[in-house]
C-alpha cells in the first residue's frame, strides 16, 4: 500500500534557531498535503496545507515546500520557539481515487526547542 | 464553538468488554474519521463516514463497529475489547477541502 515517512524521527533546535522537517511520500497521485502539529495530551492541530499544483506555500513563521519530482515535502519554521515543541505529521491525499478525505500520515517527528 | 468533542477522555477495559466511544462535532461538517494512534505508527484510519448515512471501512477495521447516528455525531464500538486496541482513538471531521479538524482523544487501555 501506499505510505509516506518521515527522514528524521528526532529533531533539537535552539529558540530562534530555524527547523526543517522532512518528510517523504510515495503516492506519487496525492495532490493534497498537509502538516499537522500535536502536543503532548492533545489532538494534531492543522498548521498548513498544499496542494500539488503548488511548490512553496507560506504561513506565519512556517513554509511547505514540496518537491513533486522526488516525492518529497518539508516544513520549516522560522526563529523557532519552545512552545513549537511537540510532534509534527505529514499527511497526503488523493482526491481523485475513492479515497476523498482520508488521509494517510506519516510517523511523525519530535521536535524539541531548547531555549 | 467546541469542535469535535469525544468523551470519555481516559478508559480501562477488560479483555472482553465492550463500550462505545462517542464524538460529536458542532461544524455541520459531512465526513467523520475515527483513527488510533500507537507510538511509532502515526495515525491509523479505522472506519469513516463520507457523509451522513453512510459508514466505509479504513486500513485497520478488525474489532470496530461504528455508527452515524446523524451528521453531528459519529460513534465507534468495541464490542470485544483485546489487549491489542489499547491505544489512543481521535475522532476528526472534514469539510470538502479535506481540512481536518481534530478530537482531543480518547485514551484507552484494555488489560
Amino acid at each position: 500500500g501506499e505510505s509516506v515517512g518521515l527522514h528524521l524521527p528526532t529533531l533539537s533546535v535552539q529558540e530562534g534557531d530555524n527547523s526543517i522537517i522532512n518528510c517523504a511520500y510515495s503516492n506519487s497521485a496525492s495532490d493534497y498535503f498537509i502538516w499537522y502539529k500535536q502536543e503532548s495530551g492533545k489532538g494534531p492541530q492543522f498548521i498548513i496545507d498544499i496542494r500539488s499544483n503548488m511548490d512553496k506555500r507560506q504561513g506565519q513563521r512556517v513554509t511547505v515546500l514540496l518537491n513533486k519530482t522526488v516525492k518529497h515535502l518539508s516544513l520549516q519554521i522560522a526563529a523557532t520557539q519552545p512552545g513549537d515543541s511537540a510532534v509534527y505529521f505529514c499527511a497526503e491525499n488523493h482526491a481523485g481515487g475513492t479515497s476523498y478525505g482520508k488521509l494517510t500520515f506519516g510517523q511523525g517527528t519530535i521536535l524539541t526547542v531548547h531555549p | 464553538n467546541a469542535g469535535v468533542t469525544q468523551t470519555p477522555k481516559f478508559q480501562v477495559l477488560k479483555t472482553g468488554q465492550s463500550m462505545t466511544l462517542q464524538c460529536a462535532q458542532d461544524m455541520n461538517h459531512n465526513s467523520m474519521y475515527w483513527y488510533r494512534q500507537d507510538p511509532g505508527m502515526g495515525l491509523r484510519l479505522i472506519y469513516y463516514s463520507a457523509s451522513e448515512g453512510t459508514t466505509d471501512k479504513g486500513e485497520v477495521p478488525n474489532g470496530y463497529n461504528v455508527s452515524r447516528l446523524n451528521k453531528r455525531e459519529f460513534s465507534l464500538r468495541l464490542e470485544s475489547a483485546a489487549p491489542s486496541q489499547t491505544s489512543v482513538y481521535f475522532c476528526a471531521s472534514s469539510d470538502q477541502d479535506y481540512g481536518y479538524t481534530f478530537g482531543s482523544g480518547t485514551r484507552l487501555t484494555v488489560v
